[in-house]
């Protein structure tokens, strides 16, 4: 069975600090890979997609970056953390459009 | 970038009481509309994957029907329980393969 890891679970970090948080996928190869953010009251805003290794796309214009290294394997980026980067932030990955897509446990990042 | 919106935002009902909460999209270049659970401290979980104008679907006491011409559809809960308490996402594909959320309902269900 497919099951996806995301860490950590929790991260609290200065601004101005890097970040790296990681997320890899099991059980099936060559999925589409995702990040997502849910800042303070808001929805769950796509912030990178992925369809094959080294294949990244940016939805919005920020802060972070992402890349994939593997082919399960998705890592979510930032050289300097800025306080409006706190947030949840989910990994997720599906095949196609109509399937359903799987998440992670989420990490919650504060940037103090 | 994909315009899914739901309403209401939040939703308080008692216990018993059915209920149900709207997801709005595009309905120019439809391909499929996706229904998720999410309960607090863990991952969204997939409800239902519509992909058919007119589409009803159920799973025990909650289902969901879609519009693709109008672009909506509705989640419906009957007999809501304190364990059905959780937000409700909606989200849709654009052309590419990028999947596109609304903001949620988060619903309360009151014992």
């Amino acid at each position: 069975s497919q099951t996806i890891h995301q860490w950590p679970a929790t991260l609290v970090q200065p601004v101005g600090s890097p970040l790296s948080l990681e997320c890899t996928v099991e059980g099936t190869s060559n999925p589409n890979l995702y990040w997502y953010r849910q800042a303070a009251g808001r929805g769950l805003q796509l912030l990178f997609y992925s369809v094959g290794i080294g294949q990244i796309s940016s939805e919005v214009p920020q802060n972070l970056s992402a890349s994939r290294p593997q082919d399960r394997q998705f890592i979510l980026s930032s050289k300097k953390l800025l306080l409006s980067d706190s947030g949840f932030y989910l990994c997720a990955w599906d095949r196609v459009r109509d399937t359903e897509a799987f998440f992670g446990q989420g990490t919650r990042l504060t940037v103090v | 970038i994909l315009n899914v919106e739901q309403s209401p935002q939040s939703l308080h009902v008692q216990e018993g009481d059915s209920t149900n909460f709207t997801c709005s999209f595009p309905s120019s270049n439809f391909y499929a509309l996706h229904w998720y659970r999410w309960e607090t401290a863990k991952s969204p979980e997939a409800l239902f994957v519509m992909t058919l104008n007119g589409d009803e679907k159920k799973k025990g006491r909650i289902s969901a029907t879609l519009n693709t011409k109008e672009g909506y559809s509705y989640l419906y809960i009957k007999g809501s329980q304190p364990e059905d308490s959780a937000t409700y996402l909606c989200a849709a594909p654009n052309t590419g393969n990028q999947f596109y959320f609304g903001t949620g309902t988060s619903l309360t269900v009151i014992p």
